[in-house]
């Protein structure tokens, strides 16, 4: 069965500095995604990166990256330049791919909390 | 990126009653939808995946009698949480795909959230 893991529950880190929050996986489809979501104390989730499992280069989008190691089933998010609207609850995701009876639906770690201090 | 909606943001209720929540995909059409549920300060657990025209698939533990999930139209699927209790009360989510992404290899797209209190 797939599992994400995300050990680190809290993290701090101080503004303009860059922080990593780490996520675990495993599965045993070949085929699967990794998703990162930011959700703020508003409650929505806001999608902030993805990375597939037969991409050969670390996804980025702007100030965030995906430091993707297949081998370690590991697939950590790097925030760049931390700013004080990055502090929030940040989820890591893993969704199956669908044609193997797999319906795509997402699998969530616990979830770690960022506080960005000025 | 695509726009899912819910309704409403957020409901009190006496124990006892029902409450229905909706979740809308307003540019997409959506042939499967989920819902998640959560609990302050901890993660989004699947509760059930929503099929257009036929019934939901609903996780390990969830009770399909409480939790009544329809999903009538492409655009549109709705949680009914039958006879609350103060222990329902939780952070309902939705969310959707648009058609033709039947691999891994595409984003879901979140509602905003329903936040049910029961009293």
């Amino acid at each position: 069965a797939q599992k994400i893991t995300q050990t680190q529950p809290g993290m701090f880190v101080q503004e303009k500095e860059a922080v990593t929050l780490d996520c675990t996986y495993d599965t045993s489809d070949p085929s699967y995604g990794l998703f990162w979501y930011k959700q703020p104390s508003s409650g929505e989730m806001i999608f902030l990166i993805y990375q597939g499992s037969y991409d050969q280069q670390n996804a980025t989008e702007g100030r965030y990256s995906l430091n993707f190691q297949k081998a370690r089933k590991s697939a950590n998010l790097v925030i760049s330049a931390s700013q004080l609207g990055d502090s929030a609850m940040y989820f890591c995701a893993m969704r199956e791919g669908v044609g193997s009876g797999n319906t795509g639906k997402l699998i969530f770690g616990q979830g770690t909390t960022l506080q960005v201090k000025p | 990126g695509a726009v899912v909606s819910q309704h409403p943001s957020w409901v009190i209720c006496k124990s006892g009653t029902s409450v229905k929540i909706e979740c809308r995909s307003l540019d997409f059409q959506a042939t499967t939808m989920f819902w998640y549920r959560q609990f302050p300060k901890q993660s989004l657990m699947l509760m059930a995946t929503s099929n257009e025209g036929s019934k939901a698939t609903y996780e390990q533990g969830v009770e399909k009698d409480k939790f009544l999930i329809n999903h009538a139209s492409l655009t549109l699927s709705t949680l009914t949480v039958t006879s609350a209790h103060p222990e329902d009360s939780s952070f309902y989510i939705c969310s959707a795909s648009p058609p033709g992404t039947s691999n891994s290899y595409n984003e879901q797209f979140f509602g905003p959230g329903t936040r049910l209190t029961v009293l």
